[in-house]
């Protein structure tokens, strides 16, 4: 059960777009559309931001985006404002009924 | 309103054991699967173990975790459990549990509702 790779950090200036990536194996988020993003502020539990690689479940703003090529998924903010500063992990179904997270990105809003 | 709350975190020796529990509500908690996470002090998060949504429902673990930490619910007490044994100095972390995104599917289509967290030490 190897975690799911993420850069350690993405940084951005309000307004911009940014894109984290989360790569796995064909094992993982490259067989299954599984792949979902949790956002988490400092000492707060995580938030789902996106689930089944790109549905945005309700109440999640719209500038959050998912997407997935081959082994790797993808996480777009655009428009980036301060309160998007967090950490970000994504997740995936993995062969043999067990989930991996990824290792997760600080985003920081410059 | 929909909410999870976890208890039963302290500290323990190497080796002891402790059960967490996880009281829902706001929602019809025998419909929902059912999940525990973990996030060690400073690092990422880390799924630990799961359960469908019958209270003799099927059960996932983690590699690390499988064979030393149990997941049960009480459907009718709207509850999940974890009951840790031997436990060791790499389990120490805040335990989240955390909710299915749908009914009927399985915890990893996503997750949409956490708890605040429970805190296990592990130290002599």
């Amino acid at each position: 059960q190897s975690a799911l790779t993420q850069p350690a950090s993405v940084s951005g200036s309000p307004g911009q777009s940014t894109t984290i990536s989360c790569t796995g194996t064909s094992s993982d988020v490259g067989s299954f559309n599984l792949v979902s993003w949790y956002q988490q502020h400092p000492g707060k539990a995580p938030k789902l931001m996106i689930s089944e690689v790109t549905h945005r479940p309700s109440g999640v703003s719209n500038r959050f985006s998912g997407s997935k090529s081959a082994n790797t998924a993808f996480l777009t903010i655009s428009g980036l404002q301060t309160e998007d500063e967090a950490d970000y992990y994504c997740s995936s179904y993995a062969t043999g009924s067990t989930w991996v997270f990824g290792g997760g990105t600080r985003l920081t809003v410059l | 309103e929909v909410q999870l709350l976890e208890s039963g975190g302290g500290l323990v020796q190497p080796g002891g054991s402790l059960r967490l529990s996880c009281a829902a509500s706001g929602f019809t908690f025998s419909t929902f699967a059912m999940t525990w996470v973990r996030q060690a002090p400073g690092k990422g998060l880390e799924w630990v173990s799961g359960i469908s949504k019958r209270s003799d429902g099927i059960t996932d673990y983690a590699d690390v975790v499988k064979g030393r930490f149990t997941i049960s619910r009480d459907n009718s007490a709207n509850k999940v459990y974890l009951q840790m044994d031997s436990l060791r100095a790499e389990d120490t972390a805040v335990y989240y549990c955390a909710k299915a995104l749908y009914g009927a599917t399985p915890f990893y289509y996503g997750v949409d509702v956490w708890g605040q967290g429970t805190t296990v030490t592990v130290s002599s």
